[in-house]
């Protein structure tokens, strides 16, 4: 199964700050079959990302995607104090579909 | 607007038998496979497998296969997931979410999440 690998573990910054994620694959991803889900606690899971750089239904313009075969990227642009939470990436190209272990961006 | 609603908690004991359910509501049912997510406590998401209410077709995660089982009743838009002997392991909450299938499997509504609690 593939292996998706995120960094770093914890991201501490402020409001406002730009934050950079990264999901690396152990092999790669089948036609950047590759999203991006944000969780707050007590909260499900939420589509951001799918597509590797498609943004779903809803999600602002400051979240943006990009990335293919092993390395892909996920980055808040300014963040609003609703971003702090957990994000997963998850590949969905080869069965079974897996997550990477999350990126909890927390406030500085 | 589309609705995943699962089930409510459950607490049982290790060895019973249990099924959570997941009911779409808002979409036509058999046009979108349901998965089944499970996070136990303080970790991450681990994909458990699917099933296309069209047909109940179903994939599983190797490590979940033999272990649980999943099913459908396309005549009330519900996808279960069910365990025949539970084991204090299986504490965690479980999610379902849909994907549309054919490449675009990801996971674009997802339930509100049923907790199992496995104690003795």
């Amino acid at each position: 199964e593939i292996v998706l690998t995120q960094s770093p573990g914890t991201l501490s910054l402020s409001p406002g700050e730009r934050a950079t994620l990264s999901c690396r694959a152990s092999q790669s991803v089948s036609s950047t079959y590759l999203a991006w889900y944000q969780q707050k606690p007590g909260q499900a899971p939420r589509l951001l990302i799918y597509g590797a750089s498609s943004r779903a239904t809803g999600i602002p313009d400051r979240f943006s995607g990009s990335g293919s075969g092993t390395d892909f990227t996920l980055t808040i642009s300014r963040l609003e104090p609703e971003d702090f939470a957990v994000y997963y990436c998850q590949q969905y190209g080869t069965s079974p579909w897996t997550f990477g272990q999350g990126t909890k961006v927390e406030s500085k | 607007e589309v609705q995943l609603v699962q089930s409510g908690a459950e607490v049982k004991k290790p060895g019973e038998s249990l099924r959570i359910s997941c009911k779409g509501s808002g979409y036509s049912f058999t046009r979108y496979w349901i998965n089944w997510v499970r996070q136990m406590p303080g970790k991450g998401l681990e994909w458990m497998g699917r099933i296309d209410p069209t047909d109940s077709y179903t994939n599983y995660s190797p490590s979940f296969q033999g272990h649980v089982t999943i099913s459908a009743d396309k005549s009330i838009s519900t996808a279960y997931l069910q365990w025949s002997s539970l084991k204090a392991s299986d504490t965690a909450m479980y999610y379902c979410a849909r994907s549309w299938g054919g490449g675009n499997d990801y996971f674009d509504y997802w339930g509100q999440g049923t907790l199992v609690t496995v104690s003795s």
